[in-house]
């Protein structure tokens, strides 16, 4: 597609429940990027995957979080047993990677994840 | 560690004012360093940077300045217009080699309201 698109826009959930969402990144870009933004902060890097493994994921909080990209192209992310705290906006970007241009991501508008 | 310090929000302004969003910074190494804006409805955009000291980043007439001595890369910009009202992150990369390639640190942002 043209851009980042992320899925679900919305998502409501109750604790305890789990959530999958879905990022499709630009075509051709090899490097994809989950970011956490939590209400009033700025964005808060997760994960990074080069191609279809996760190069850097220290900044996933706990091991109720996991992302995977298995085809090199679409990312899902997997949060377990979700807790109010994790109500925020995940942010999906991708990249060229190291072709392109250090800091240069195209963002995707967000899944917004509210647990009750 | 590494952190992006932002002016406190919101900011509000007549069109045509001149504007600057302070943005400070701390870095364990040479950090590149960036503004990102985000308009309403809309995903994270680049909207300008700076990859050494003194460089002067520059884009839609807005424009940052790499200031090395006193670790600060202030947004400005001469005449604001309504449609620069939107959130503006400020934000940095570490050795922007290998796996730090997109992994940036944003400041909390700035929100700017412009009035007709």
């Amino acid at each position: 597609g043209a851009g980042v698109s992320q899925t679900p826009s919305n998502k409501v959930t109750e604790k305890g429940k789990y959530v999958e969402l879905r990022c499709d990144p630009i075509s051709g870009h090899t490097a994809l990027y989950w970011y956490r933004q939590s209400l009033g902060q700025g964005p808060e890097f997760l994960i990074y995957f080069q191609g279809t493994g996760a190069a850097d994921d220290s900044g996933l909080p706990n091991d109720r979080f996991f992302a995977v990209r298995p085809e090199g192209s679409v990312s899902t992310l997997k949060i377990q047993r979700t807790e109010r705290g994790d109500s925020a906006v995940y942010l999906c970007a991708s990249s060229m990677g190291t072709s392109g241009s250090p800091g240069e991501l195209f963002f995707g508008e967000g899944s917004r994840l509210t647990v009750l | 560690g590494n952190s992006v310090t932002q002016m406190e929000g919101p900011v509000t302004l007549s069109e045509e004012a001149f504007l600057t969003i302070n943005c400070t910074y701390t870095a364990t190494g040479y950090p590149s360093l960036f503004w990102y804006v985000q308009y309403p409805g809309e995903g994270l955009q680049l909207l300008l940077k700076a990859t050494k000291a003194d460089d002067k980043g520059s884009n839609k007439g807005f424009e940052a300045t790499y200031r090395k001595e006193t670790t600060s890369f202030h947004l400005e910009k001469g005449s604001v217009q309504v449609s620069d009202s939107a959130v503006y992150f400020c934000a940095l990369i570490l050795n922007a080699g290998g796996t730090s390639y997109g992994k940036l640190t944003f400041g909390q942002g700035t929100i700017l309201t412009v009035h007709p």
